[in-house]
């Protein structure tokens, strides 16, 4: 299985300021067919998750540009220029490359 | 609007077995792949089962496979998930989650979730 590993797990920050959050892999998830299947996941408290970004750099529908993605092969990160009060949660890398489908343990994003 | 609704969650004790629900809207079911996921308390995300568009693809997760069974009605616009011998560590929310359809293989929508308590 792959083993997903996000840094760091918890992450205060002051509203206004960027955060930025990394995700490795165990190994690559460069799939067979040249695409890598990467995605970013925020849960709110009391909320289901939502996408985000997938394919590594790709914003979903609706997701404000202050976030990016970004990395290749095995180093990925989630980076959010600047911290609305909105953005509190947890934050999830996914692997869909390989089954089974697995996912980093969670950053905690709160507000300092 | 994509929609998805599960239900069929509550209180089941080891051993016991119970169904969940999801129903979808808002888009063309059969054209998509479903999944679902878990969140168990204090714990992250776990997958749990896939399920092609036609019904004829599944997979799991090694510790739920031979005790959960994923299905669908495309018909009846439904997807469901069978989840027999239950163990307290099977206690998590269940999320009904579509695949986005354009081949990016991700999780594009997600229900509220569905409480499962293994107890006795």
């Amino acid at each position: 299985d792959i083993v997903m590993s996000q840094t760091p797990l918890s992450s205060p920050v002051t509203l206004g300021q960027p955060a930025s959050i990394s995700c490795r892999s165990s190994q690559s998830l460069v799939h067979s067919d040249g695409n890598t299947y990467l995605s970013w996941l925020h849960q709110r408290p009391g909320q289901p998750p939502r996408l985000l970004i997938y394919k590594i750099s790709n914003r979903f529908s609706g997701v404000p540009d202050r976030f990016s993605g970004s990395g290749a092969g095995t180093d990925f990160t989630l980076k959010i220029s600047r911290v609305e009060a909105e953005d509190v949660g947890v934050y999830y890398c996914t692997q869909v490359t390989q089954l089974p489908i697995t996912f980093g343990q969670g950053t905690r994003l709160e507000i300092k | 609007e994509v929609q998805l609704v599960e239900s069929g969650g509550g209180l089941v004790q080891p051993g016991g077995s119970l169904r969940l629900s999801c129903a979808a809207s808002g888009f063309t079911f059969s054209d998509h792949w479903m999944r679902w996921v878990r969140l168990a308390p204090g714990k992250g995300l776990e997958w749990v089962a896939n399920i092609s568009p036609d019904g004829n693809t599944r997979t799991y997760v090694d510790s739920v496979r031979g005790r959960f069974t994923i299905s669908r009605h495309n018909a009846k616009n439904s997807l469901y998930l069978q989840m027999d011998s239950l163990r307290a560590e099977d206690t998590a929310v269940y999320y009904c989650v579509r695949v986005d359809g354009y081949g990016y293989r991700t999780f594009d929508y997600w229900g509220q979730g569905n409480l499962v308590t293994v107890s006795s």
